[in-house]
């Protein structure tokens, strides 16, 4: 998991609410990615960030929300618009855009 | 647009025993290609990657994987399992040439399991 950060390991979500996922990195990396794992589905991305202040959608941007103001943090909120969150969600980070992606430990969030 | 496929959602050996992972890919142009692995309740581990030159990639914990590019294929294999080695795998593409929009495109994952 090298140096990503994610927290908390667990999220709950009550109906309604919204929640956000903590994702930070110490290696000094340009593009983070959010990232949404259902069994048997693979990764699907969420939101990409090639640089500061820059962010664009993926391929099921809808529901949640991302802000990059500092290279090293790249937080997202599930939003309540969001109607099937219950997910395991994965940070990554590269070097620069397009290149190897790390991964953090990822958080796993239940709707109550 | 591009496209993982990885055929067996599980692949079962015994230790000791050769393990091989299967890929396929389809892609614009030529492939930047990846390999990691996920263990229970974490993140992605990269394993390895082939971007151009020799078709047999080595990497970590032992693992290679062989391009090939008339079978637009990129299997992983292990020549002697451990029962460490179960976990998840996923296969993943890019067009090697970088342009805005590109992305990583992941296969849905094998799960490997080694019996002792």
């Amino acid at each position: 998991d090298g140096g990503i950060t994610q927290s908390p390991k667990y999220l709950f979500r009550k109906e309604g609410q919204n929640v956000t996922l903590s994702c930070e990195q110490n290696l000094n990396h340009d593009a983070m990615y959010w990232y949404r794992q259902d069994p048997g589905q693979g990764l699907r991305l969420i939101y990409y960030s090639q640089i500061v202040n820059d962010f664009q959608k993926g391929d099921i941007a809808e529901g949640y929300s991302v802000s990059r103001e500092k290279k090293e943090s790249f937080p997202l909120t599930v939003t309540s618009a969001q109607k099937n969150p219950t997910a395991f969600y994965l940070c990554a980070s590269s070097l620069a855009d397009q290149e190897t992606q790390y991964f953090g430990p990822g958080t796993r969030l239940l709707v109550l | 647009a591009q496209s993982v496929a990885q055929p067996e959602d599980q692949v079962k050996v015994a230790e000791g025993n050769p393990l091989t992972v299967k890929c396929t890919y389809s892609v614009s142009g030529n492939p930047y290609l990846f390999w990691y692995v996920q263990y229970p309740n974490r993140g992605l581990q990269f394993l390895l990657k082939y971007i151009t030159g020799d078709n047999l990639v080595k990497g970590s914990y032992g693992f290679e994987a062989e391009f090939n590019k008339s079978q637009t294929s990129f299997h992983l294999k292990k020549p002697s399992a451990l029962v460490s080695d179960s976990a998840l795998y996923f296969c993943a593409v890019r067009p090697l040439i970088k342009a805005a929009g590109n992305k990583l495109t992941f296969g849905g994952g094998t799960r490997v399991l080694v019996k002792p």
